[in-house]
């Protein structure tokens, strides 16, 4: 059974600071997304990575995924406040499709 | 990309009530899948609805507590049954877009009292 970790499960930063959460997962799967979620709001997808290797970035926001290691990671450059809300990865292992969500990392960001 | 409505947005039920959920896409899906988000949760997926065929459910999921309906390509509905407030949660439709994404609907956040 697929088991997607991400650590931590809070993350209060200050702004202009970087830092970087991870994600696991427990069986083989070359797709991860990263989605984000603010409060009473639905998911905003941000990241598909489908290749091991594969990095995308968007703004303050880089991911990166490594296949080998069952590793994703979401690295924050110097926060700012527009940026606080809760990040999810999900692993889609594929037969069947379907997404399975990490905890979740809620992600405050202060001046 | 396709885009998913979700209705209701919200509602509040009382207990031993049922609620049944719409979501319609604009374009033709082989794949929708239901999610629960309980309060301060992740999403855990319900089932996944396939037009023809049987719902398949998860572990934890009967077809009896959130019958599931999928009479075409564009449309499904979840019905949360016999509620009670352990069922207050966000339930969200999701289709498989292209290019191995997936989109979600606007949710649908359920009080039950």
């Amino acid at each position: 059974e697929l088991k997607v970790e991400q650590n931590p499960l809070f993350l209060s930063m200050q702004e202009g600071k970087n830092y970087t959460i991870y994600c696991n997962y427990s069986t083989t799967s070359d797709r991860l997304y990263w989605y984000r979620q603010d409060p009473g709001k639905s998911l905003e997808s941000l990241f598909v990575l489908l290749s091991n290797g594969a990095v995308k970035q968007e703004g303050r926001l880089m991911a990166s995924l490594d296949t080998k290691a069952r590793l994703s990671t979401l690295h924050i450059t110097a926060a700012v406040h527009d940026l606080s809300a809760t990040y999810f990865c999900a692993v889609d292992s594929g037969s069947p499709d379907k997404l399975i969500f990490g905890t979740g990392t809620r992600l405050q960001v202060f001046p | 990309s396709a885009v998913i409505s979700q209705k209701p947005s919200r509602d509040i039920c009382q207990r031993g009530t049922s609620l049944t959920i719409q979501c319609q896409v604009d374009s033709q899906v082989t794949m929708m899948f239901w999610y629960r988000q309980q309060p301060g949760q992740s999403l855990t997926l319900i089932a996944t609805a396939n037009q023809g065929s049987e719902a398949t459910y998860e572990s934890g999921f009967v077809i009896d507590k959130f019958p599931i309906s999928r009479p075409n390509l564009t449309f499904s509905t979840l019905t949360v049954s016999n509620m009670s407030p352990e069922d207050s949660s966000i339930y969200l439709c999701t289709i498989q877009a292209a290019n191995y994404g997936y989109t979600f609907g606007s949710g649908t956040r359920l009080t039950v009292v």
